[in-house]
């Protein structure tokens, strides 16, 4: 079968960095995004990573290793506005999005 | 504002009634979604339509119908809602479907109660 699996849940404190991990098990792979859903509101789009490495946007970066099956968000300097679920969603081989239940980060000032 | 408009953003509905969620985007994406998302869980993809005229379905279509008769209005049915249908709808546009970085740019959700 196919899975995603992030932490339920994470906290860390204002002005800090934190990294959300995430492994999956895909049939295929076709690329890996993250988006952001703040409670209440639709998923907004992060990051795309297709090929291993880093990809920097700003205060936030994605990594990818497809040999491991593993990715991770790493969110920098961060601010109460962050606050909100991060949903690590791999591409299969069909070209189809896994969603998963994503991770809730909470920020504590 | 170029972007995905949703109506009802919500309604309680008896069971039993047909119920039609409207979707309409600006963008002039090719392919469209209906998800759903329920409580703890990831969203589920219900039907797709990868450009106007064609529609496929998702993960979970039973109960569902779609159309797409243009390029921006993607409306999904409830023929005849049950309790189990209750949930946060999302309708969501990408440029393509399939392979690419195909971003999905979401609507606001409606939040549908079926008692």
């Amino acid at each position: 079968g196919q899975n995603i699996d992030q932490p339920t849940e994470m906290t860390a404190t204002e002005g800090a960095i934190v990294q959300i991990n995430c492994t999956y098990q895909t049939s295929g792979f076709n690329g890996l995004f993250w988006y952001q859903q703040h409670a209440g509101e639709a998923p907004t789009f992060l990051s795309y990573n297709v090929l291993d490495g880093l990809e920097e946007k700003g205060r936030f970066s994605s990594f990818l290793s497809r040999s491991k099956g593993y990715s991770y968000l790493l969110l920098k300097e961060l601010q109460m506005k962050d606050s909100a679920s991060y949903l690590c969603v791999p591409k299969d081989g069909n070209y189809q999005l896994i969603w998963g239940a994503g991770t809730k980060l909470i920020i504590k000032p | 504002i170029a972007g995905i408009t949703q109506a009802p953003t919500s309604q309680i509905l008896a069971a039993g009634r047909r119920m039609t969620l409207r979707c309409t985007q600006d963008m002039r994406h090719n392919a469209m979604y209906w998800y759903r998302q329920d409580l703890g869980l990831g969203l589920r993809l219900i039907h797709y339509s990868n450009t106007a005229g064609t529609t496929g379905k998702g993960e979970v279509p039973d109960g569902y119908s779609v159309s797409r008769a243009n390029t921006d209005d993607f409306p999904l049915t409830l023929a005849s809602a049950v309790p189990s249908q209750t949930s946060v709808y999302f309708c969501a546009s990408s440029p393509e479907g399939g392979a690419g970085a195909n971003v999905l740019t979401f609507g606001a959700g409606s939040r549908l109660t079926v008692l």
